[in-house]
């Protein structure tokens, strides 16, 4: 199976800050990674795709980069509304990985 | 609309059992592979279950033997009939397309006597 590893468990940076979240796969996934935003009660929410999509209606701060075995989630400019908790997935083979999350918050 | 509503949750004893089911608009069931994914209280996700196209299913080990994934396309319906619930079942349980990710809102399932 393939293993996900994201970083750091937990972020805190100020409003306009640059944010950065790494996830590194156990083998490639080519570019077959999802990054998602969820809210305390709600849903995943599709950011981005194919590790560098940015989906329909997601603010362009966010940025994701990488191919293989090594992504990153960047946010330009921290916003308040970006509080929340972050996950990566692979979804390259029939049993989808998800790393185990990063809470940003607000300093 | 393209979406996904699963439904189904509830409480229910040890040992129990409850069918999930997901209806998917605007695409058919049939046509993708679809998933089931869970999160349990203040944890993180876990996928446990794929139906792909051809009909051929994957289980997670945590719920393999016990869970049963399968559609009915003239209802363009997913299910998860889950038999055996362990404590350790109670999450949060969405549905999800692969390919062209999407997510439905998740129906919440409590094993609990």
């Amino acid at each position: 199976d393939i293993q996900m590893t994201q970083s750091p468990s937990t972020l805190s940076a100020s409003v306009g800050d640059r944010v950065t979240i790494t996830c590194r796969a156990s083998q490639s996934v080519s570019k077959w990674l999802a990054w998602y935003q969820q809210k305390p009660g709600k849903a995943p929410k599709l950011l981005i795709y194919k590790a560098s999509s940015l989906e329909s209606g997601v603010p362009s701060r966010f940025r994701g980069s990488g191919s293989g075995t090594e992504f990153t989630l960047t946010i330009s400019s921290l916003q308040p509304d970006d509080v929340a908790t972050y996950y990566c997935q692979e979804y390259n083979s029939y049993s989808w990985t998800f790393g185990l999350g990063t809470r940003v918050e607000i300093k | 609309e393209v979406q996904l509503v699963e439904s189904g949750g509830d409480l229910i004893q040890p040992g129990g059992s409850l069918r999930l089911s997901c209806v998917a608009s605007g695409f058919a069931v049939s046509d993708t592979y679809m998933n089931w994914v869970r999160q349990a209280p203040g944890k993180g996700l876990e996928w446990v279950s794929v139906i792909y196209s051809d009909g051929s299913t994957h289980y997670a080990d945590s719920v393999k033997g016990r869970f049963t994934i399968s559609r009915d396309n003239s209802k363009n319906t997913l299910y998860f009939q889950m038999n055996s619930l362990r404590a350790e079942d109670t999450a949060v349980y969405y549905c999800a397309r692969g390919g062209t990710l999407l997510w439905g809102q998740g129906t919440l399932v409590t094993v609990s006597s």
